[in-house]
C-alpha cells in the first residue's frame, strides 16, 4: 500500500478565512512533506517533517502553518491567504528522510482557490 | 543550487509510437524518480532508480540511471491514449539538504488516437 490521502479535494476560501488541509499516510513513513504546485509547473517544496519534527521550512510565509500531530498525520493551517496562494497543495511521504533509497509518494492534492 | 533540464518540453505522438524523454543535471544524483501527473491530481510514481547504470522496466515503461549519475531517460513503448499527461523527472543528491528532490519542468505528452 503506497497511499497518501488528502482532504479536502477542493477548497475555496476568502482572504480572511482560516482553514486547514489534512494529509494522512499509514505506510510507517517517518518523513512527510508539503509542496505547492502552480499550473504547468513542477512541485515546489514548502516544508519537511522528519520524525514529527519540522526540519525544513523553505522560507514560506507565516500565513502557512504546518503541524505534525503524529507520525501518520500532517496538517497545513491556512490564515489570511492571498489570491496568489491559489494552487494545488500536495502532501508526500517517504520512509526515512535521509535514506539513500528515498522514494517520495504523493497524495492526490488539494486544489485551493483564494478569493 | 542544482539545475535539472528535462526535454522535450512537450510532444505530440501518434498512438502506437514509442516515446523518449530525458533529464540532465548539473550535479551528481543518488536517486532518479520518474512521475506521471494527470490534471488536478498528484504525481504518481512510475519508476525509481538508485544505482548508476540501472535499467528498470514497469510494463511499457523503461527508465535508466545514467552512468555519469547526471542523467536519466524514460521510454514509453507502444503509446496509448491513457499515457497522456505530464511526466516529471526528479533527482536527489547526497549533499546538504538531501531531503529535497529537484524536479524537472516536465514533459507534456499528447497522444493522437
Amino acid at each position: 500500500d503506497t497511499e497518501v490521502t488528502q482532504t479536502p479535494k477542493h477548497l475555496v476560501m476568502g482572504m480572511t478565512n482560516k482553514k486547514s488541509l489534512k494529509c494522512e499516510q499509514h505506510m510507517g513513513h517517518r518523513a512527510m512533506y508539503w509542496y505547492k504546485q502552480k499550473a504547468k509547473k513542477p512541485p515546489e517544496l514548502m516544508f519537511v517533517y522528519s520524525y514529527e519534527k519540522l526540519s525544513i521550512n523553505e522560507s514560506v510565509p507565516s500565513r502557512f502553518s504546518p503541524e505534525c500531530p503524529n507520525s501518520s498525520l500532517l496538517n497545513l493551517h491556512l490564515h489570511a491567504l492571498q489570491p496568489e496562494d491559489s494552487a494545488l497543495y500536495l502532501c508526500a511521504s517517504s520512509q526515512l528522510p535521509t535514506s539513500v533509497q528515498e522514494t517520495q509518494y504523493f497524495g492526490p492534492g488539494t486544489r485551493l482557490l483564494v478569493l | 543550487g542544482q539545475q535539472l533540464n528535462q526535454s522535450p518540453q512537450s510532444m505530440f505522438i501518434q498512438e502506437g509510437e514509442d516515446v523518449s524523454m530525458n533529464c540532465t543535471s548539473s550535479s551528481i544524483f543518488n536517486t532518479w524518480l520518474w512521475y506521471k501527473q494527470d490534471p488536478g491530481e498528484g504525481p504518481v510514481l512510475l519508476i525509481a532508480l538508485y544505482k548508476a547504470g540501472e535499467l528498470t522496466s514497469n510494463g511499457r515503461l523503461t527508465a535508466q540511471f545514467g552512468i555519469t549519475r547526471k542523467d536519466s531517460f524514460l521510454n514509453i513503448s507502444a503509446s496509448i491514449p491513457s499515457d497522456v499527461g505530464i511526466y516529471f523527472c526528479a533527482g536527489r543528491y547526497s549533499g546538504a539538504g538531501s531531503y529535497q528532490l529537484t524536479f524537472g519542468k516536465g514533459t507534456k505528452l499528447s497522444v493522437i488516437p
